[in-house]
């Protein structure tokens, strides 16, 4: 069964503590990408990575680190340079990271910080 | 800075009626479109796309929408909604740009909430 999992689905931590999201896919895709749900503003890009050992930031990647050493996976660490954390997080991926290419999602990550 | 613009934050329907939701973007160069929408407790999910070619597209479920070059908008429209469709709806651009990978910006999303 393909697709895009993430864990945990709930996360609970502690102000000044980092925390990492899990983000794997089966799916064979090149490129993945983290986005930050909130309510009202829509998805926003935090990191992307077009191909194994390179990635880019986003719009929003302050506080935020990520890795990719493995084609299906890409964890994103929430360090505590983050000033609201507090959010939804979405993983996608797509086939390439050419624009043509459908992104699919995962069922997310809500990061609540205590 | 580049934008992607939905006008409406909440819309509330009764079943049958009609639904058109905006979408207004920034960029000046040539853009790939999308919707997406998140039913509650699901995954997000591809409504439709649009590329090139006929600027009325259609999706899953009787969604459609059109893009108008000259007005930046790629619209959402559904003659008749259903209570199943109540869910959140986001707009999407990517610009064509080389090297820019499949970045996507999206809108600020609109929940749909449909009576039955």
């Amino acid at each position: 069964d393909g697709g895009i999992t993430q864990s945990p689905k709930y996360l609970f931590r502690k102000e000044g503590q980092n925390v990492t999201l899990s983000c794997e896919q089966n799916l064979n895709h090149d490129a993945m990408y983290w986005y930050r749900q909130d309510p009202g503003q829509g998805l926003r890009l935090i990191y992307y990575s077009q191909i194994v050992n390179d990635f880019q930031k986003g719009d929003i990647a302050e506080g935020y680190s990520v890795s990719r050493e493995k084609k299906e996976s890409f964890p994103l660490t929430v360090t505590s340079a983050q000033k609201n954390p507090t959010a939804f997080y979405l993983c996608a991926s797509s086939l390439s990271s050419g624009g043509y290419n459908e992104q699919f999602f995962g069922p997310g990550t809500r990061l609540t910080v205590l | 800075a580049q934008s992607v613009s939905q006008h409406n934050h909440h819309v509330i329907l009764s079943e049958a009626a009609s639904l058109e939701l905006g979408c207004n973007y920034s960029y000046g160069g040539t853009v790939n479109l999308f919707w997406y929408v998140q039913y509650p407790g699901q995954h997000l999910q591809l409504l439709l796309k649009y590329f090139s070619g006929d600027p009325l597209v259609k999706g899953i479920k009787g969604f459609e929408a059109e893009f108008i070059k000259s007005k930046f908008s790629f619209n959402l429209r559904k003659p008749s909604v259903q209570w199943s469709d109540t869910a959140e709806y986001f707009c999407a651009v990517n610009e064509r740009i080389y090297n820019q990978g499949g970045k996507l910006i999206f809108g600020q999303g609109t929940e749909l909430s449909v009576k039955p």
